[in-house]
This record gives C-alpha cells, sequence and structure tokens, in this order.
C-alpha cells in the first residue's frame, strides 16, 4: 500500500533554512506529482507548491515563490522541500501529499504524517 | 486566489443524527471540490473528490453535493469516529486553496 513517511521534527532560528524529506512507498514514485501543504497553529491548510516526479516541472504559490524549493532524489523515491529565510509565521506542520487526477480534478489521495517546524530564537 | 468558506466553524451533535457542512467559492469552481477529514495529530484524509466522488474506503454516510460556488458535505448518521475537523479544498485554479474548517464536536 502507499505511504509517504517525512523527517522529524525540526527547531530552526529566525533567518535559518529548513529542508523536510517525504519518501514514498507503494507506488511508482516517478508516476505522480507531490504536494507540500503547511498548517500553521490554529490555520487553515496552505497549499506550498507541487513537483512532478516524472518531468521535474515544479510550480510554487505566489506567496512563498523565491523562498521555497522542491526536489527530488529518485533513486530513494523520495520529494524534498526547502524552505528559506525562516521567520517565526513559518511554525507550521508541513506535509506531503501524492496527487491524484481524474475528470474531476485534482485531489490528495495520500498524505504523509506531517512535520513540525518550529522557528524561534 | 479563490477563497473557501465553510459554515458553521463549529458544530455539535450527536450520534446518529444528520449532519451538513457547506462550503462556498469565491467564484465558480465547477465540480472542482474536495472534501478532507482531519483528526488532532493527524494528516488529513481524503473523503470526497469532485464533489460527490466518494473515496475508495470511505465509509457511505458520507456524500457530497454541488457545483459552482456551494457546495456540501452530509454525514447521514454520525458515528464515534467521525467527530473530527473537516476542509473542503478547490482545485479549479492550481493555486489550490482550503476553507477555514469545521469543527464537529460531541454534543
Amino acid at each position: 500500500q502507499v505511504h509517504l513517511v517525512q523527517s522529524g521534527a525540526e527547531m530552526k532560528k529566525p533567518g535559518a533554512s529548513v529542508k523536510v524529506s517525504c519518501k514514498a512507498s507503494g507506488y511508482t514514485f516517478t508516476t505522480y506529482t507531490i504536494h507540500w501543504v503547511r498548517q500553521a497553529p490554529g490555520q487553515r491548510l496552505e497549499w506550498m507548491g507541487w513537483f512532478n516526479a516524472g518531468n521535474d516541472n515544479t510550480k510554487y504559490s505566489q506567496k512563498f515563490q523565491g523562498r521555497v524549493t522542491i526536489t527530488r532524489d529518485t533513486s530513494a523515491s523520495t520529494a524534498y522541500m526547502e524552505l528559506s529565510s525562516l521567520r517565526s509565521e513559518d511554525t507550521a506542520v508541513y506535509y506531503c501529499a501524492r496527487d491524484q487526477y481524474s475528470k474531476g480534478g485534482h485531489y490528495f489521495d495520500y498524505w504523509g504524517q506531517g512535520t513540525l517546524v518550529t522557528v524561534s530564537s | 486566489d479563490i477563497q473557501m468558506t465553510q459554515s458553521p466553524s463549529s458544530l455539535s451533535a450527536s450520534v446518529g443524527d444528520r449532519v451538513t457542512i457547506t462550503c462556498r467559492a469565491s467564484q465558480s469552481i465547477l465540480s472542482y471540490l474536495n472534501w478532507y477529514q482531519q483528526k488532532p495529530g493527524k494528516a488529513p484524509k481524503l473523503l470526497i473528490y469532485a464533489a460527490s466522488s466518494l473515496q475508495s474506503g470511505v465509509p457511505s454516510r458520507f456524500s457530497g453535493s454541488g457545483s459552482g460556488t456551494d457546495f456540501a458535505l452530509t454525514i447521514s448518521s454520525l458515528q464515534p469516529e467521525d467527530f473530527a475537523i473537516y476542509f473542503c479544498q478547490q482545485s479549479y485554479s492550481t493555486a489550490y486553496t482550503f476553507g477555514q474548517g469545521t469543527k464537529l464536536e460531541i454534543k
């Protein structure tokens, strides 16, 4: 069965960068796009960007453009999300999710367990 | 970006009740609307995609309806495991956006 397993919690200082990993199993990694979504305390889910593991195309939310980079290591079936210039407002749980597509549009059918990133001086 | 607004923000109900949560988009999104359930400390779980299609493995007491700007998630007979937060998400625009969530609590 499909699993997305993310790296562990991180604590970072303002201005630093964080890189979160998402290891996929149970399906062919290059066949699906991976999204990154975050959830700050008490806030709604916020989409950050996607990465097509088959053709290396990416698309980022305008809000994070210039600060977020999504990459992959195909040999390890792992996607990465790196967020730079961290500030306290970036404290959140970060999720990876697999994209699925039907004639009714895209949806996220499998999610990682989430990675808490805390930004504090 | 397309704004998604859910109502109510919270709801108290009893086991066996029928409940409906609504989601409104700031512009027409056709049927590109998904629903997720999230329990404390857990990742969201897909319930409904394309407004009314039930995800495999999700109980049939969950159903979705609507198109254009107005959508609804209905749980026909609440079970103890259904008390959670529910989010809608639009995929009409690839700048995907989510509703603020509806917290379903036990009365």
